[in-house]
């Protein structure tokens, strides 16, 4: 159980263009999603919370017009980077937690990543 | 603001040895999460084990321990008979509350050698 997908694993896009990366709970209803940034062989930095139904809370330092977060149903939240540009490019990973579930000991789960490269 | 802090950027431990990893942290709350999480090459995070601040017991999970000082902001991992799957990327973290984010510590990435 507890589940989270991302999609896409891997991304490569021109300079300019948006991309959106969808995190999905499989196996649960996520009332809160996370969104971090990982540079190589560097640690999670929060870029955002989402809550379902609720405008995303951001992060000091990230750019609310530059990654859009939406999370519109209870599995799922999609960050959209608007005109990406090289220093986008970067690990995206995506958490989720159910607060609802008894005994979750503030335990989040955490989805595979995505990879964007922007050229 | 919370802070995180893994004084060891890398660890090396010879298979079936045991190792320990440091971790501090610095809060002015007094409930609390800490967790340790291991990310291996694959980049799928993983919990390893987790402690609640209130309890004063050491999380324990099968190789895996913790040793919590409370007063001193000290959350080691200690990994027994280390494998060479425990190779990878561990990553302390904090966290308040029940709906509160996660702060990461920088890393240690751990090399487990024959």
């Amino acid at each position: 159980g507890a589940v989270v997908s991302q999609h896409p694993s891997r991304v490569i896009c021109k300079s300019g263009t948006s991309v959106k990366i969808e995190c999905r709970s499989l196996d649960f209803q996520a009332t809160t999603m996370f969104w971090y940034r990982q540079f190589p062989k560097k640690s999670l930095m929060l870029m955002a919370t989402s809550n379902e139904g609720s405008k995303a809370t951001y992060e000091q330092g990230v750019e609310k017009d530059k990654f859009l977060i939406n999370h519109a149903s209870l599995t799922l939240s999609t960050l959209t980077v608007t005109s990406a540009h090289p220093e986008d490019s970067s690990f995206y990973i995506c958490s989720a937690r159910d607060l609802r579930l008894a005994g979750a000991y503030n335990e989040q789960f955490f989805g595979p990543g995505t990879r964007l490269t922007v050229l | 603001a919370q802070t995180v802090t893994q004084s060891q950027p890398e660890m090396s431990v010879q298979e079936a040895e045991t190792v320990t990893l440091s971790c501090t942290y610095d809060t002015s709350e007094s409930d609390y999460y800490l967790f340790w999480y291991k990310q291996p090459p694959s980049r799928q995070m993983i919990l390893v084990i987790r402690q609640e601040a209130y309890k004063q017991q050491n999380a324990t999970e099968n190789r895996f321990s913790v040793n919590f000082q409370k007063a001193a902001k000290s959350f080691s991992l200690k990994i027994s008979d280390s494998q060479l799957g425990d190779a990878a990327m561990y990553f302390c973290a904090y966290s308040t509350g029940t709906a509160s984010k996660l702060t990461f510590g920088t890393g240690t990435r751990l090399q487990v050698t024959l």
